[in-house]
């Protein structure tokens, strides 16, 4: 039982550069969520998704794109690296709205 | 509005003492959920417990006990004779049943249990 995995777990990158994170869970959960974790803001929403191809933005959604034309994928882009984008990045998901929501393994990302 | 708060920044004891990590929420819903989740030093968040606002009963699993008071907003979080594989970061979050976008996490406490 995979659960929840996320991809790659340690990304370093260059500004400007476009970054794809993959989160992929096998619960076949409705609901799908990215969050960034930063010292002194603790976790942050990014965008989440209810079901496939329904996507929203949570908290801090510029900069990033996702998509979700799959139920088990849920990949977060950014589009143009800015070195404030340096942060450790949760995937997440549940199976109903009211449901517990687990985390993925986090993804460390830098941008130089 | 919701809101949870962490008071404890960070605490300290010795192996095998108690202690109780503190959680008061805020929240206009009658019907809300109450979690407690766990990162140890290794970064990945762990699932510890789920508690509905129907539901004030007092939980224990193991060394771990949670007491949710409603008339207090609080749902605090207690480890009994700790263990050093207990160090960790905790954090209480909070979701409403009217939303289904996303839970409030608190600030987190972090947990240092000394040898």
């Amino acid at each position: 039982d995979a659960g929840i995995t996320q991809s790659p777990r340690y990304k370093i990158t260059e500004t400007g550069r476009q970054v794809t994170l993959m989160c992929h869970q096998t619960w076949s959960h409705s609901y799908m969520f990215w969050y960034r974790q930063d010292l002194g803001h603790g976790l942050r929403l990014i965008y989440y998704s209810a079901a496939a191809d329904i996507t929203d933005k949570g908290e801090v959604p510029d900069g990033y794109v996702v998509s979700r034309s799959k139920t088990e994928n849920f990949p977060l882009t950014l589009e143009s690296a800015t070195r404030s984008q340096t942060s450790v990045y949760f995937c997440a998901s549940r199976k109903g709205r009211t449901d517990t929501q687990y985390f993925g393994p986090g993804t460390r990302l830098t941008v130089l | 509005a919701q809101k949870v708060t962490q008071a404890q920044t960070e605490i300290s004891v010795v192996e095998k003492e108690d202690v109780t990590l503190d959680c008061v929420y805020e929240t206009r819903d009658t019907t809300y959920y109450l979690f407690w989740y766990k990162q140890p030093p290794s970064g990945e968040l762990v699932f510890l417990i789920r508690r509905n606002s129907f539901d004030e009963q007092n939980e224990i699993s193991g060394r771990y006990s949670w007491n949710f008071q409603k008339s207090t907003s609080s749902f605090n979080f207690t480890i009994t004779a700790s263990q050093v594989v207990d160090s960790a970061v905790y954090f209480c979050a909070l979701s409403e049943a009217s939303r289904d976008d996303k839970i409030i996490f608190g600030k987190g406490t972090r947990l240092h249990i000394l040898p």
